[in-house]
C-alpha cells in the first residue's frame, strides 16, 4: 500500500533562510509524488510533481524536490524563504501503471511559519 | 481558464438536518473527485467519478453520505442526517482523462452544532 510520513508538522523559518520541509514516502509501485500547498481559506495548489523524469523536479515560487528512490524521500527545498511562502505543505503519493486509480494519498501537512 | 468551483464556501447547521454542496469542475474535466478534510489533517477521498460513473465509492459512508454528477459534469454531495463528527471542509477536485494532476476547488467549510 501506498503511504507518506511528512516528518515534520511544523517547520519555522526566517524570512531569507533556506526551507527544508521533508517526506519519506512508501510505494510497491513506481509512485508518482507531488507536493501541494494550502493557504488559509483557498484550494490546494499544486507546486510541483514527480512522474519518474528527472530526478530534481522544478515547481513554481522557486521550490524544487529531489526523488530520491534509495531513501524513499522526496524532500521540498527553496532557497530563500519569502513571507507569502507561509502555509500548509502535503506531500502526495499516488499510484503508477496500468491500476492506477489516480487516488492521491495525503501526508498529514506541515505547517511552514515563516518569520519577518 | 475558471478553476474547479464550488458552494457555498461555508455552511452551518444543526446536527440531524441534511445539507448539499455543489461542485462545478473545469471544463473538459472527466474526472471528479470529492475529500473530505478534518482540521490539522490531509484530505481523504470520498469519491471519484469518471464522467457520470461513479469508479471507486469505497471510503464514501453510505449510510448517510450520497453523490451524483447526473450529466457527467457538475456534482452534489449530500448528507442527511448530519452529525456532529462531519464537521470539516469538503474539497472537490478535478482532472483531465489520463492525467494524475488534480485540480482543487476551495472547499465548503461545514460546522454542525
Amino acid at each position: 500500500a501506498q503511504s507518506v510520513t511528512q516528518l515534520d508538522s511544523h517547520v519555522s523559518v526566517s524570512e531569507g533562510t533556506p526551507v527544508l520541509l521533508r517526506c519519506n514516502y512508501s510505494s510497491s509501485y513506481s509512485p508518482s509524488l507531488f507536493w501541494y500547498v494550502q493557504h488559509p481559506n483557498k484550494g490546494l495548489q499544486l507546486l510541483l510533481k514527480y512522474t519518474s523524469a528527472a530526478t530534481l523536479v522544478k515547481g513554481i515560487n522557486g521550490f524544487e524536490a529531489e526523488f530520491k528512490k534509495s531513501e524513499t524521500s522526496f524532500h521540498l527545498t527553496k532557497p530563500s524563504a519569502h513571507m507569502s511562502d507561509a502555509a500548509e505543505y502535503f506531500c502526495v503519493v499516488t499510484l503508477n501503471g496500468s491500476s492506477n486509480t489516480g487516488k492521491l494519498i495525503f501526508g498529514q501537512g506541515t505547517t511552514l511559519q515563516v518569520k519577518p | 481558464e475558471a478553476g474547479v468551483v464550488q458552494s457555498p464556501r461555508y455552511k452551518i447547521i444543526e446536527k440531524k438536518q441534511p445539507v448539499a454542496f455543489w461542485c462545478n469542475p473545469i471544463s473538459g474535466h472527466n474526472t471528479l473527485y470529492w475529500y473530505l478534510q478534518n482540521l490539522g489533517q490531509g484530505p481523504e477521498l470520498l469519491i471519484r467519478y469518471e464522467n457520470e460513473e461513479a469508479v471507486d465509492d469505497s471510503q464514501l459512508p453510505k449510510d448517510r453520505f450520497s453523490a451524483e454528477r447526473l450529466k457527467g459534469v457538475d456534482s452534489t454531495l449530500k448528507i442527511q442526517p448530519a452529525e456532529l463528527g462531519d464537521s470539516a471542509v469538503y474539497l472537490c477536485a478535478s482532472a483531465a482523462r489520463g492525467s494524475y494532476e488534480q485540480y482543487f476547488g476551495p472547499g465548503t467549510r461545514l460546522t454542525v452544532t
